[in-house]
């Protein structure tokens, strides 16, 4: 089946440095990819959606600026958290989908990222 | 976007079914149930998904309510491999395609 491969799996950063998460849909195009993060006990919080060759779509509340994300092509998108701060730590999940409308989503695995 | 209302936690006793249940009382016809888990440290897996007919597949069965304002996901043999947060979410049928994840149901079963 469709696997999103993401990368790393746990990051320890200090604070104010800035860290990369990339998130890869391995064998499929993903025209639309997006963005997660999960404190712990708690849900999923939808941070953004990706678009490949466009900017992508924030939720309201989450700061463009400091969740950089870059969907430069239809099978990587990152999201880059600038100038950390151990608020920022949390786990951040990429999904993608293969199709269109109502395609399931495919998870990655999930960065957890600890600032220091 | 229309929620969802999921019981907190459930136990269920291996080898048992389980039903999951969901209301989504405001559900609109373009929104589509789908069913999602999430195991420990892990992003989340795709269960199963349906608009109006009762649905099949390897995992589990989804049962939707004639009036779409609740559905139940059914494992039927419940393992322990089963133990999870199980959420119920409504993804609408339009240009962003995003799932707005709910607090879902953290489903223990007992060896």
């Amino acid at each position: 089946g469709a696997v999103v491969s993401q990368h790393p799996s746990r990051v320890i950063c200090k604070s104010g440095t800035s860290v990369k998460i990339e998130c890869r849909s391995l064998d499929f195009q993903a025209t639309t990819m997006f963005w997660y993060r999960q404190f712990p006990k708690k849900s999923l919080m939808l941070m953004a959606t990706s678009n490949e060759g466009s900017k992508a779509t924030y939720e309201q509340g989450v700061e463009k600026d400091k969740f950089l994300i870059n969907h430069a092509s239809l099978t990587l998108s990152t999201l880059t958290v600038t100038s950390a701060h151990p608020e920022d730590s949390s786990f951040y999940i990429c999904s993608a989908s293969p199709g269109t409308t109502n395609e399931k989503l495919f998870f990655g695995s999930g960065t957890q990222l600890s600032v220091l | 976007d229309a929620k969802t209302t999921q019981p907190n936690s459930m136990e269920s006793n291996e080898e048992e079914p389980v039903h999951l249940p969901c209301n989504h009382s405001t559900i609109s016809g373009t929104d589509y149930i789908h069913w999602y888990r999430q195991l420990p440290s892990q992003g989340p897996e795709y269960v199963i998904h349906g608009l109006t007919s009762n649905v099949n597949n390897r995992m589990a069965s989804l049962a939707i309510a004639e009036d779409r304002k609740s559905s139940t996901l059914i494992l039927h043999r419940a393992t322990l491999r089963d133990a999870a947060v199980y959420y119920c979410i409504l993804r609408k049928v339009d240009s962003s395609y995003k799932l707005i994840f709910g607090s879902g149901t953290r489903l223990l079963v007992r060896p």
